[in-house]
């Protein structure tokens, strides 16, 4: 398994829904982050927790951060078509700040 | 304040030959990063490194792959006699010195695709 785990692999909802992401990850950490990534492009960052925080809001979005039970989560409120896209997390892995371990991503479809 | 510039965008290579892929981080940025991204999967990291130094190649295969970012100009990965199995997406990531949590994440760049035929 890999250090970062997303769950499920797939979502697909309605506009107006929420959407909820888990990351689940293996070892200690000093931050995690949430990346999306639109089919064909690179990574946009959205998010960084740190080991220390529990909860992060940046408008439609939630993080929590469960250090006890190495998992994450990320929902998205009130989605829309065009937060389609990927969304991965990563972790330090408690290497240093400068390596990031990804996990396989959740694939998000939002339809009208 | 241009992002991070990654070209070419698309590479077709042929067996055998040698892969050159281009990084110009963000304006301000001095830490460079490469990351492998195959199909269906998420990012592995190659290479961390910072001005005409290479800080951690823990992620690079031991042959055939090479990384720099000199003083002047972009950060370039470079595969040799590439194969089949190289094709994927290369991202590069940048960005400034000091600890992640004073910047937040990093600024990634729209990637090479390159592909072995």
């Amino acid at each position: 398994s890999q250090q970062g785990e997303e769950d499920p692999q797939a979502l697909s909802i309605q506009e107006g829904e929420n959407a909820t992401m888990n990351c689940s990850y293996k070892t200690s950490i000093n931050n995690l982050q949430w990346y999306r990534q639109n089919s064909g492009r690179g990574l946009v960052h959205l998010i960084l927790i740190r080991s220390n925080e529990r909860e992060k809001h940046s408008g439609r979005l939630r993080v929590t951060l469960d250090t006890s039970k190495k998992s994450s989560s990320l929902l998205i409120t009130a989605s829309r078509a065009a937060d389609t896209a990927s969304y991965f997390c990563a972790t330090d892995a408690g290497t240093g700040f400068q390596k990031l371990v990804f996990g396989t991503g959740t694939r998000l479809l939002v339809s009208p | 304040n241009a992002g991070v510039m990654q070209n070419p965008r698309h590479l077709v290579r042929r067996r055998g030959q040698e892969a050159r892929l281009r990084c110009s981080p963000m304006k301000g940025h001095s830490h460079v990063y490469w990351y492998r991204q195959l199909p269906e999967e998420g990012l592995k990291f190659m290479v961390y490194l910072q001005k005409e130094n290479i800080i951690d190649e823990s992620g690079m295969p031991k042959e055939r792959f090479s990384a720099e970012f000199p003083k002047e100009g972009p950060s370039i990965l470079r595969i040799q006699q590439v194969v089949r199995g190289d094709s994927a997406a290369y991202f590069c990531a940048s960005s400034p010195a000091g600890e992640i949590f004073r910047f937040g994440g990093y600024t990634f760049g729209s990637g090479t695709r390159l592909t072995v035929v």
